[in-house]
């Protein structure tokens, strides 16, 4: 099984540049996550999404866009990447429907701004 | 506003011993508490979740963890540790305040380093 894939696994962009992070889930969960991995800080919320269609800010939205393209998918945009902006970023889904249902995660994009 | 807290940066115990890994919450009304684990450049993956019920939560890869209501604590623990028990290690609360998902808060990471 697949489960949560991600791409791409590393990029390094220049400050200003753009680009979309790509996840993808096979396992028919009605919610997606994007969260931000940083040293000393743990994971943070960036967006979320409860359901097809739908999409909430987290704790830290700022400088990011995201899209529910469809059940499947939830990608993250960085319209003028920063360099505030390095980080390990993981999407991650779950099914509410199931109760308390824990996350699974992808295995993350590793970005670098300079 | 929900929060979980783990005290220590890292934790070192040597193999075959007991392991223990703090974690706190501060939530109103019922906590619904949750343990993750992420191996070098990997996704974080589920251990074990305490919703209602039994204190004592047993988990994946033998850990367990003791929910405490009194001292707000949610210790992630296992009785021998093994060397491929090292990785980093997340306490997580969920957040109630989030309609229709499972959205998490999580702690800052506890890295354990189990030595042969």
């Amino acid at each position: 099984n697949a489960g949560v894939t991600q791409t791409p696994k590393f990029q390094v962009l220049k400050t200003g540049q753009s680009m979309t992070l790509q996840c993808a889930q096979d396992m028919n969960h009605n919610s997606m996550y994007w969260y931000r991995q940083d040293p000393g800080m743990g994971l943070r919320l960036i967006y979320y999404s409860a359901s097809e269609g739908t999409t909430d800010k987290g704790e830290v939205p700022n400088g990011y866009n995201v899209s529910r393209l469809n059940k499947r998918e939830f990608s993250l945009r960085l319209e003028s990447a920063a360099p505030s902006q390095t980080s390990v970023y993981f999407c991650a889904s779950s099914d509410p429907r199931a109760g308390n249902s824990p996350l699974h995660f992808g295995n993350g994009t590793r970005l670098t701004v300079t | 506003a929900q929060s979980v807290a783990q005290p220590e940066d890292q934790v070192n115990v040597a193999e075959g011993n007991p392991l223990t890994v703090k974690c706190t919450y501060s939530v109103s009304g019922n906590p619904y508490l949750f343990w993750y684990v992420q191996y070098p450049n990997r996704g974080l993956q589920f251990l074990l979740k305490y919703i209602t019920g039994d204190n004592l939560v047993k988990g994946s890869y033998g850990f367990e963890a003791e929910f405490n209501k009194s001292q707000t604590s949610f210790h992630l623990k296992k009785p021998s540790a093994l060397v491929s028990d090292s990785a980093l290690y997340f306490c997580a609360v969920r957040d109630m305040g989030a309609y229709n998902t499972d959205k998490l808060i999580f702690g800052t990471g506890t890295r354990l380093q189990v030595f042969p």
